[in-house]
């Protein structure tokens, strides 16, 4: 399936490196989201945002830093990154959500991500 | 209290049997329910959108209990294939995750 599309699939960097995730979704949403999941823990939700705007960001660190140029695409610029860090880094595409988030979301294959 | 819970499991279930597992969310108020499923490190994938009056599709029935704040998901006659974690989420204006039951079928 090629709906939502992410790069790179694997990612090791160091913690002085800079790093950027892409993620390309082909299904004419307008809604994009960034998600952490880290192992045995629920996915945690970073980034949304809505016709290229931010409407969310969930106390995230500002060593991430999302961009959305156009509604079909995302990334998430990692700089200066901690070993906690490492972790799946899901995208993930819905409807417009300007009434209201969206549970029915279509997701990329994410990143894998180690910080050494 | 977790916005949302689930058993992790495994549930561990022969060919052909039913397994069923709730999930458990904190806010009253929630509005609508889903399931996901995710397979070994691999992405999330909708299953089934939860509808107050329950919702079946194929082998699989969701049911949502408002009164006692759990939804469920039960899949019939188990598949090899069924074999993945499955996720419960809750959509109260923001969107919670379980953690996920693990369910595993063997031969």
């Amino acid at each position: 399936e090629t709906g939502v599309t992410q790069t790179p699939r694997h990612l090791v960097m160091g913690m002085t490196n800079k790093k950027s995730l892409k993620c390309e979704q082909h299904l004419g949403h307008n809604a994009m989201y960034w998600y952490k999941q880290s192992a045995k823990k629920p996915l945690e939700l970073m980034f949304v945002y809505n016709f290229k705007e931010q409407t969310e960001n969930n106390s995230v660190p500002s060593r991430f830093s999302p961009e959305c140029p156009n509604s079909s695409h995302l990334f998430l610029h990692l700089h200066t990154l901690q070993p906690e860090d490492s972790a799946l880094y899901l995208c993930a595409s819905s409807q417009d959500i300007s009434s209201g988030i969206s549970g029915e979301q279509y997701f990329g294959p994410g990143t894998r991500l180690t910080v050494t | 209290r977790k916005e949302v819970e689930q058993d992790p499991g495994p549930f561990n279930v022969p060919e052909g049997a039913t397994v069923a597992f709730n999930c458990t969310y904190s806010n009253s108020a929630s509005q609508s329910f889903f399931w996901y499923r995710q397979d070994c490190r691999k992405e999330p994938k909708l299953l089934m959108s939860v509808y107050s009056s329950g919702n079946e599709d194929g082998r699989f029935t969701a049911q949502l209990n408002r009164a006692s704040q759990y939804i469920s998901l039960l899949i019939r006659d188990s598949k090899l294939s069924d074999s993945a974690t499955y996720l419960c989420v809750v959509n109260d204006y923001k969107l919670s995750f379980g953690a996920g039951t693990t369910v595993t079928v063997r031969a």
